[in-house]
């Protein structure tokens, strides 16, 4: 059982847009920085949105985070067939002294 | 440009042991800390242990304290993962990566598979 919780999955259609949630508690996400990565099949994950709400360099603008009390959200907005992936928050958690991810979320892009 | 590049996976049988590697270049390795997280056949990504920049801080997932030791090298760049007691449940893809283990990892490597099995 992970520590943070994701839906197992999400669809839509190209060109709308889609949340994904990551709900925690007050030793997670209510008192550390969310961070979000992206794993497309068969390669490495990737580093979406960290502290948050911040997008690395060369990520799109399409994505984005946020974070409210003990929940997190990516949005991706205009979607692509190309964002089919496996999407994890991630965080730290103060009281187990370890990180902690989410379950991963599946998303189809129909 | 940063690199990390695993080595070192392969087939073991249940209760061997195996030490995974990963090379690091682009950045100054001593000054990061590094974190091995894993994802099983089927499953999601599963932290596995960090490391801080010194050597001197280290955590671990309760599934592996006591069986697995993180340990860096900085005067060659290199991270390791010793693994012993293997299960057949530890079988996975194994990433190195880079980042404060509190707030992010920013490089992952390519992944260097294990297989425990008989």
């Amino acid at each position: 059982q992970s520590v943070l919780t994701q839906p197992p999955s999400v669809s839509a259609a190209p060109g709308q847009k889609v949340t994904i949630s990551c709900s925690g508690s007050s030793s997670n996400i209510g008192n550390n920085y969310v961070s979000w990565y992206q794993q497309l099949p068969g390669t490495a994950p990737k580093l979406l949105i960290y502290d948050n709400n911040k997008r690395p360099s060369g990520i799109p603008d399409r994505f984005s985070g946020s974070k409210s009390g003990t929940s997190a959200t990516l949005g991706i907005t205009g979607l692509q067939t190309g964002d089919e992936a496996d999407y994890y928050c991630g965080t730290w958690d103060s009281s187990l002294s370890v990180v902690a991810f989410g379950g991963g979320t599946k998303l189809t892009v129909l | 440009e940063v690199q990390l590049l695993e080595s070192g996976g392969g087939l073991v049988q249940p209760g061997g042991s195996l030490r995974v590697s990963c090379a690091a270049s682009g950045f100054t390795f001593s000054s990061y800390a590094m974190s091995w997280v894993r994802r099983a056949p089927g499953k999601g990504l599963e932290w596995v242990s960090s490391i801080s920049g010194s050597g001197g801080t280290t955590y671990y997932a309760d599934s592996v304290k006591g069986r697995f030791t993180i340990s860096r090298d900085n005067s060659k760049n290199t991270l390791y993962l010793q693994m012993n007691s293997l299960r057949a449940e530890d079988t996975a893809v194994y990433y190195c990566a880079k980042g404060p283990y509190v707030r992010n990892f920013d490089y992952w490597g390519q992944g260097t598979l294990v297989t425990v099995s008989s």
